[in-house]
């Protein structure tokens, strides 16, 4: 089954633990992103990669990291977390960047990951 | 500054009826634009995807439109269901040098009552 699956599905940890949260998608995908989600703020972006050693910043890349070293796998990382960055994340993937606008070249998104920072 | 707003915030309606939600966008310049749906607690799933030579596109009961001119796009739902209560979120891709970049908009949150 074609899936984006993310590891954990939910997380409390404390304040300066790191922690790494996966991602892993089965279509070969080229471009895959990691958002977060805040009530009232909607999806923002925290990284993007458009290929494997191809990642780049999105609207909120303040506090977090990413490597893409395989590109199946795009691991979401916190070295020192804090609770500002309590809130749902989502990783999500698609064939090409997003600038190619064919039916085909449609987003899939992974179940999320609710992470609470204490 | 590139933005999607999207109105109304929020919207109540009997089940059986039509409704409409906005979206209108900054981005320049435009390369496409997508309507996605979200039900609580899980990731948004793709409702379709339009470039600016597109002006409309379905999906079963979904239906968007495109006005690259004045820069809106709507997403009609026909014959509401209850599972269609979900929030729906506008999505544009510019055409610039950020390959990568999509802007999100805040989303409607619709809820359809029986």
């Amino acid at each position: 089954e074609a899936q984006v699956t993310q590891n954990p599905r939910y997380l409390i940890t404390v304040t300066g633990k790191k922690l790494t949260v996966t991602c892993s998608q089965n279509m070969n995908h080229e471009y895959m992103s990691w958002y977060r989600q805040d009530p009232g703020l909607g999806l923002r972006q925290i990284y993007y990669s458009m290929n494997v050693e191809v990642t780049d910043k999105g609207d909120v890349p303040e506090g977090y990291k990413v490597s893409r070293k395989e590109k199946r796998n795009f691991p979401l990382i916190l070295e020192s977390p804090s609770p500002n960055q309590t809130s749902l994340y989502f990783c999500a993937s698609s064939l090409n960047h997003p600038q190619q606008g064919d039916w085909y070249n449609e987003q899939f998104f992974g179940p999320g990951t609710r992470l609470t920072v204490l | 500054k590139n933005q999607v707003e999207q109105s109304p915030q929020s919207l109540i309606i009997l089940e059986g009826k039509n409704c409409t939600l906005q979206c209108n966008y900054t981005v320049s310049p435009f390369s496409n634009l997508r309507w996605y749906k979200q039900d609580t607690g899980r990731g948004p799933v793709s409702l379709t995807i339009m470039t600016f030579s597109e002006n409309t596109k379905s999906n079963g009961r979904y239906t968007a439109t495109l006005d690259a001119d004045t820069k809106q796009s709507s997403l009609h739902i026909t014959a509401s269901q209850l599972s269609d209560s979900a929030s729906y979120i506008c999505v544009v891709a510019d055409r610039g040098s950020t390959l990568g970049r999509l802007y999100f908009g805040r989303g409607t949150q619709l809820t359809v009552w029986p």
